[in-house]
């Protein structure tokens, strides 16, 4: 089991530029998550997904941000354009079900927009 | 105000003594309720996890809830130095996985 698997590790963008987060879940996962990591907010849920559906997006900040998953092993985070605000470390999360099976977390991908 | 509370840190205690963590929270639908630890540049990991009130015991780790003064404690007993890490508080509504985390406290446990 390799875990959660987050790419890149860390991204330096300028702003303006288009930011891609990339994610593989725990082969078997049904659900996948997006959180958002900062010293002001905490660990912020973004979005969530069920079989590759999303289900919630409540917590998406704005349309700058978008998230995708294609199929069951892949998702991304993609904000469009970035903004020095958006500065956080991003972390994408897996489970099995909808029971309290634990959330099994990436490393995370420490963002920096100039 | 925050749904959840947690107080930062740092909470720097000597080996060996009892590590004592805690949150408050305001949403009284909340009935699960859980404790990550994250090392630094890490993702969280999930420690413990309980329902509704009561104490749960895992080795050195007991988490209590006390739901009626939307309160939840973790002990580290026999505290070490590879428990220095952020301890985070999370809770849910229901069984499903949309938790509601706290803000993290910061632990130094010194040799």
């Amino acid at each position: 089991d390799a875990g959660v698997i987050q790419s890149p590790r860390h991204e330096v963008t300028e702003m303006g530029q288009e930011v891609t987060l990339r994610c593989k879940p725990i082969s078997g996962h049904d659900y996948l998550f997006w959180y958002r990591q900062t010293m002001m907010r905490g660990l912020e849920l973004l979005i969530y997904f069920n079989n590759n559906v999303p289900i919630d997006d409540s917590g998406m900040p704005e349309d700058r941000f978008s998230a995708k998953m294609p199929n069951a092993s892949f998702s991304t985070l993609k904000i469009q354009p970035s903004e020095p605000r958006d500065s956080a470390v991003y972390f994408c999360a897996s489970s099995r079900d909808r029971s309290l099976s634990p959330l099994h977390f990436g490393n995370g991908t420490r963002l920096t927009v100039t | 105000q925050k749904e959840v509370e947690q107080d930062p840190g740092p909470l720097s205690v000597p080996e060996g003594a009892i590590v004592s963590l805690n949150c408050t929270y305001s949403n009284s639908a909340f009935q699960y309720f859980m404790w990550y630890r994250q090392y630094s540049r890490k993702g969280p990991e999930l420690l413990m996890y309980t329902y509704s009130s009561g104490n749960k015991e895992d080795g050195r780790f007991t988490a209590q809830v006390d739901k009626s003064s939307k309160y939840i404690s973790l002990f580290i007993r026999d505290s070490q130095p590879s428990d220095s890490a952020t301890y985070l508080c999370a809770m849910s509504a229901t069984a499903g996985n949309k938790l509601t985390f706290g803000g993290g406290t910061r632990v130094l446990v010194k040799p």
